[in-house]
């Protein structure tokens, strides 16, 4: 399948730590990239690859994979982390084709 | 810094054709593949076509395919996105974003958009 499922909607109290999971096959063959978007907003880059978190986005924000799932994490969520969260993966051509649905996180 | 800005949007009727254009700033342009990616205002996003650094390699969703047409020139910094054939449900806010190598997966910035809405 070339599908990626993410949860619709998350829910985080300040503070606390929240994982948004996204489940594909080609998960197991290569890693997921995260985005963020904020309403208006076009989409950021927050994480990508084994463990690449780009320049400016907050150590907080953390990425991991196992099987057919990979995860991002936000250790501390803050009160500015209330986005919509989309997963994405390459495919064999090498252009990332797959985007999940995207997860609603909301900050409590 | 970075700078992408789309250009090029508009109402069209289905059937028509219209033609997007990226103009980049702040980077090495042709150092870099490059990317579509749209999104109907309020849904998820689709990636929608890729190009690498040096043209030699593109990609398009299927959804697209046969319909539009990427390319770029590394001259004048731009990308372009020809789209023919136009559909209802093409109607989207259209991104330009830079990949962060030449020929890589991943959308590293992206611009502010420009909204494409096809109808009669």
């Amino acid at each position: 399948s070339s599908d990626l499922t993410q949860d619709p909607a998350v829910s985080v109290a300040l503070g606390q730590t929240v994982r948004i999971t996204c489940q594909g096959d080609s998960l197991r063959s290569y890693y997921a990239t995260w985005y963020q978007q904020k309403p208006g907003q076009a989409p950021v880059l927050v994480f990508s690859g084994k463990n690449n978190r780009p320049s400016g986005i907050p150590d907080r924000f953390s990425g991991s994979s196992s099987g057919s799932t990979a995860s991002l994490t936000i250790t501390g969520a803050q009160a500015e982390d209330e986005a919509d969260y989309y997963c994405n993966s390459r495919d064999s051509s090498g252009y990332p084709r797959v985007f999940g649905g995207g997860t609603k996180l909301t900050v409590l | 810094e970075v700078q992408l800005v789309e250009s090029g949007g508009g109402l069209v009727q289905p059937g028509r054709s219209l033609r997007l254009s990226c103009a980049a700033s702040g980077f090495t342009f042709d150092d870099y593949a490059m990317h579509w990616v749209r999104q109907v205002p309020g849904k998820g996003l689709e990636w929608v076509s890729g190009i690498s650094w040096n043209s030699d390699n593109t990609g398009y969703a299927d959804s697209v395919k046969g319909r539009f047409t990427i390319s770029r020139d590394n001259a004048k910094k731009s990308l372009y996105l020809q789209m023919n054939s136009l559909r209802v449900e093409d109607t989207a806010l259209y991104y330009c974003a830079k990949d962060m190598g030449p020929s890589g997966s991943i959308c590293e910035y992206w611009g502010q958009g420009t909204l494409v809405t096809v109808s009669s």
